[in-house]
């Protein structure tokens, strides 16, 4: 059963376009949400967080919106850059209890 | 800075065969974790620390066994390795209480045959 659902496999955007990765959860217990960006042959490494007591959380080209009604949220890069070019993981935890990720989206940015 | 080590970072097996994977962490994080990516499948808890002396089982377990040595350490264990454990492993560690990420190491890529 997964808690985390990042249903779309794969997208791709024209450089300098948004960027946009969604991700749904089910369990209503989490409280804070993570996006992780992996390269190959690398580990994932910490992009942007948010606390369910917020809806939006900017971090330079990275903003990430939460929707807890709707169990939903997503990342938005704008501009997207060459470099974006990876695979994102959508995380989800309870307070002090372990993160649990989704699939990935591999995200291509086309030139 | 090296945040999280594993070791080793390539490793060949025969079916049947046992080896343990070490994972290190500096940060003084209480908890620690061990992930697996397959093609298709994210990234999916086998185990995970909360502190030393506790483990908890994730998704997927089965085959493995962990321990928590030291605040520092904690192994994987695979007993009698199986094609379906061929995978690149993560150990992550992250700190305990509000808003803390996890921070994994550079993986671990297991073939088993």
């Amino acid at each position: 059963d997964q808690q985390v659902k990042q249903n779309s496999p794969s997208l791709s955007v024209q450089e300098g376009r948004i960027s946009i990765l969604n991700c749904d959860y089910t369990n209503s217990m989490f409280d804070y949400f993570l996006w992780y960006k992996k390269y190959p042959a690398e580990g994932p490494t910490f992009l942007i967080s948010i606390s369910s007591i917020k809806d939006k959380n900017e971090d330079g080209r990275f903003t990430v919106f939460l929707n807890k009604s709707a169990k939903h949220l997503s990342l938005h890069i704008v501009p997207s850059q060459p470099g974006d070019s990876a695979v994102y993981f959508c995380a989800a935890s309870r307070y002090d209890d372990k993160i649990i990720f989704g699939k990935g989206t591999r995200l291509h940015i086309l030139p | 800075n090296a945040g999280v080590t594993q070791t080793p970072k390539f490793q060949v097996l025969k079916t049947g065969q046992s080896m343990t994977l070490q994972c290190a962490q500096d940060m003084n994080h209480n908890s620690m974790y061990w992930y697996r990516q397959d093609p298709g499948m994210g990234l999916r808890l086998i185990y995970y620390s909360a502190s030393e002396g506790t483990t908890d089982k994730g998704e997927v377990p089965n085959g493995y066994n962990v321990s928590r040595l030291n605040k520092r350490e904690f192994s994987l264990r695979l007993e009698s390795a199986a094609p379906s454990q061929t995978s690149v492993y993560f150990c992550a560690s992250s700190g305990r209480g509000l808003n803390t990420e996890a921070f994994f190491g550079q993986g671990t890529r297991l073939t088993v045959v």
